[in-house]
Parts: C-alpha cells; sequence; structure tokens
C-alpha cells in the first residue's frame, strides 16, 4: 500500500523567510513518482513538480527547491525569501509505476505574513 | 480548452436527489481522474479513465456512484440518491500518459448535499 505523510499540518512565517514542507511517503515499489501541488483559496490544483525514483538530483526552480533522498523515503519542498503569494495548501503525492491514481497526504497549509 | 474545464463550479442538492457533474479535459490528453476532497482533507481518487474504458474504479465509495466517458473526451460522474456525507469538492484531473506524466486538475465542483 502506498502512504504519504505531511506532519505539519500548518505553518505561519513572515515574509522573506525560508520555509521547508517536508513529505515523507511509503511504497514497496521500486518505480513510482513524486509530485507536489499547490492550492490557493481558489481551489484549483497547481502542479510544481514530478520527481521519479530513478532520479535522486535535487531541483531549484527560482525560489523553489525540492530535496529527495531515497535513503530516508523523503521528498522535501523549500521556498525561500518567501512571498505573500505563497500563501496556500501545498500537496505532496505518489504514484507508483503500476498504479495510475495519485496518493495525496493531507497537506500543509503555509500562512505568509508580512 | 487551455486547461482542464469542471461545471457547474457549485452545486447545491437535497438529499436523495440524483447529480451530474462534468468534466472537459485537456484536449488530447487520454487518461482522465475524478477525485474528492472533504474539507482540510488530500484527495482521495474515484476512478480514472484511460480513453472511454475505467481503468480503474477502486475508489467509488458505493454504487449510488458511476462514471462514464463515453466518446474519450468529456466525462461526467454521477451520483445517485445523494446522500450529506457526498458533500465534497469533486476534482477532475487529465494527463497525456496515465504513468509518469502530472496530471492537471480543474477547478473543481463543489457539491453540497442538504
Amino acid at each position: 500500500a502506498q502512504k504519504v505523510t505531511q506532519a505539519q499540518t500548518e505553518i505561519s512565517v513572515v515574509e522573506k523567510e525560508d520555509v521547508t514542507l517536508d513529505c515523507v511517503y511509503e511504497t514497496r515499489d521500486t518505480t513510482y513518482y513524486l509530485f507536489w501541488y499547490k492550492q490557493p483559496p481558489s481551489g484549483e490544483l497547481v502542479f510544481l513538480i514530478r520527481r521519479n525514483s530513478f532520479d535522486e538530483q535535487n531541483e531549484i526552480s527560482g525560489r523553489y527547491s525540492w530535496n529527495f533522498q531515497k535513503s530516508t523515503s523523503s521528498f522535501n519542498f523549500t521556498i525561500t525569501a518567501s512571498q505573500v503569494v505563497d500563501s496556500a495548501v501545498y500537496f505532496c503525492a505518489l504514484k507508483t509505476g503500476t498504479a495510475s491514481k495519485l496518493t495525496f497526504g493531507t497537506g500543509t497549509r503555509l500562512q505568509v505574513t508580512l | 480548452g487551455a486547461g482542464v474545464s469542471q461545471t457547474p463550479s457549485n452545486k447545491v442538492t437535497e438529499k436523495g436527489k440524483y447529480v451530474e457533474l462534468r468534466c472537459d479535459p485537456i484536449s488530447g490528453h487520454t487518461a482522465l481522474y475524478w477525485y474528492r476532497q472533504s474539507l482540510g482533507q488530500g484527495p482521495e481518487f474515484l476512478i480514472y479513465f484511460q480513453g472511454t474504458g475505467a481503468a480503474d474504479d477502486s475508489g467509488l465509495p458505493n454504487d449510488r456512484f458511476f462514471a462514464v466517458r463515453p466518446e474519450g473526451s468529456v466525462s461526467t460522474l454521477k451520483i445517485q440518491r445523494t446522500e450529506r456525507g457526498d458533500s465534497a469538492v469533486y476534482l477532475c484531473a487529465s494527463s497525456f500518459l496515465a504513468h509518469g506524466t502530472e496530471a492537471f486538475f480543474g477547478q473543481g465542483t463543489r457539491l453540497t448535499v442538504v
């Protein structure tokens, strides 16, 4: 069975602070994909990144970076110099190689204030 | 269209009534998914279509829920004899392929059963 755990329910930071959102996953499959989605107040899930299980390279995209560590089954997401527009609920999700569905974590609500 | 379109955006219905929720995926996407998101939770998988056929309906909670995709594009999620517990946001997503590619989500239909 697949499982995604996002232990942080809610995080509050002041603008320009760095913040890391944690994601721990469980799967017995050797081929799998990990995702991060952002859900702003409007409700639409916005795709941020996809990473496959054979690529452990960290990735940076502007102020966003992702740290994938198979040894700890973690796929953490860092926002550098946070902005108010980053306020949203962030979901980590897992899709195994043989399945089609995404298994989501419960999400982390990020509140960035001035 | 440019993105996944879902109609209606909001639906209020009385307990026991029948409802249909529509999803228009991104043009050219062969895979289509329905998810359900309750307040404070991550989306939960309902059903996946590859083309016209339901390849995985393991997430449908009971036989009151049914979905179709007759021409391999637009999909309709149908709920019979609605119950108050069916109240949630119903999300539709599509992807170019079922495996290894990201899914893009619509803004959802908020269903309220009173």
